[in-house]
């Protein structure tokens, strides 16, 4: 089956700095992967998806996602956090057709 | 509002009571999804449905748990004899078919069991 890990629980950063949140993943064949956000007592939004082609891929609110098949991974990542960054992310994988999440990592960006 | 609805946003229940939630996804999306999550967890895969059809269904959805999705429109899942394990919020999304598209999600229902 595929799945996703994202070895941090908490990431930490100072507004207006560059922001990675990490995400492996385990998969047979070609991955279809994606990144989501989780405000308080929300539902999901989606940010971006991972199918095929450019490794870096472009989403919402100024994140980006970087595909590297030779470490499985599929970072998300932000030039500069502001503090409404501030969430729950989550990174999932495609497993036909169900999505398989993370265990999420929380993002605080401080003032 | 085009978007995933779902109705209640919250409910209290006590144990051995049945509820049931209601799910109306985007107007043109064939496929559904039932999804839970409990607290510092991420979402785990219920069942979903392709227009009325229930196509798979996850050995987390044990025989006290049921959905629907009469005429390929809105859903329901039903818990029945509830426990206090079912506390988790229950989520909802929908999509196209195709494998590469993403699965748009509703604010979910916060179910309390006590």
């Amino acid at each position: 089956a595929q799945s996703v890990a994202q070895p941090e629980d908490q990431v930490n950063v100072a507004e207006g700095n560059p922001l990675t949140v990490k995400c492996t993943y385990s998969v047979s064949g070609n991955p279809y992967l994606f990144w989501y956000v989780q405000y308080p007592n929300r539902g999901l939004q989606f940010l971006l998806k991972y199918i095929t082609g450019d490794n870096l891929v472009k989403g919402s609110y100024g994140f980006e996602a970087e595909f590297n098949k030779s470490q499985t991974s599929f970072h998300l990542k932000k030039p500069s956090a502001l503090v409404s960054d501030s969430a729950l992310y989550f990174c999932a994988v495609r497993d036909d057709p169900p999505m398989r999440f993370g265990a999420g990592t929380r993002l605080t960006v401080k003032p | 509002d085009t978007g995933v609805s779902q109705d209640p946003r919250h409910k209290i229940t006590k144990r051995g009571q049945n509820v049931t939630f209601r799910c109306d996804p985007i107007s043109e999306h064939n496929r559904l999804y039932w999804y839970r999550q409990t607290l510092g967890q991420g979402p785990e895969f219920l069942t979903y449905f392709q227009n009325e059809a229930q196509l798979e269904k996850s050995r987390l959805l044990s025989d006290r748990f049921s959905a629907e999705r009469p005429k390929g429109s809105f859903s329901t899942l039903e818990i029945q004899r509830t426990e206090q394990g079912d506390s988790a919020m229950y989520l909802c999304a929908s999509s196209l078919t195709g494998d590469s598209n993403e699965q748009y999600f509703g604010p979910g229902t916060r179910l309390t069991v006590t």
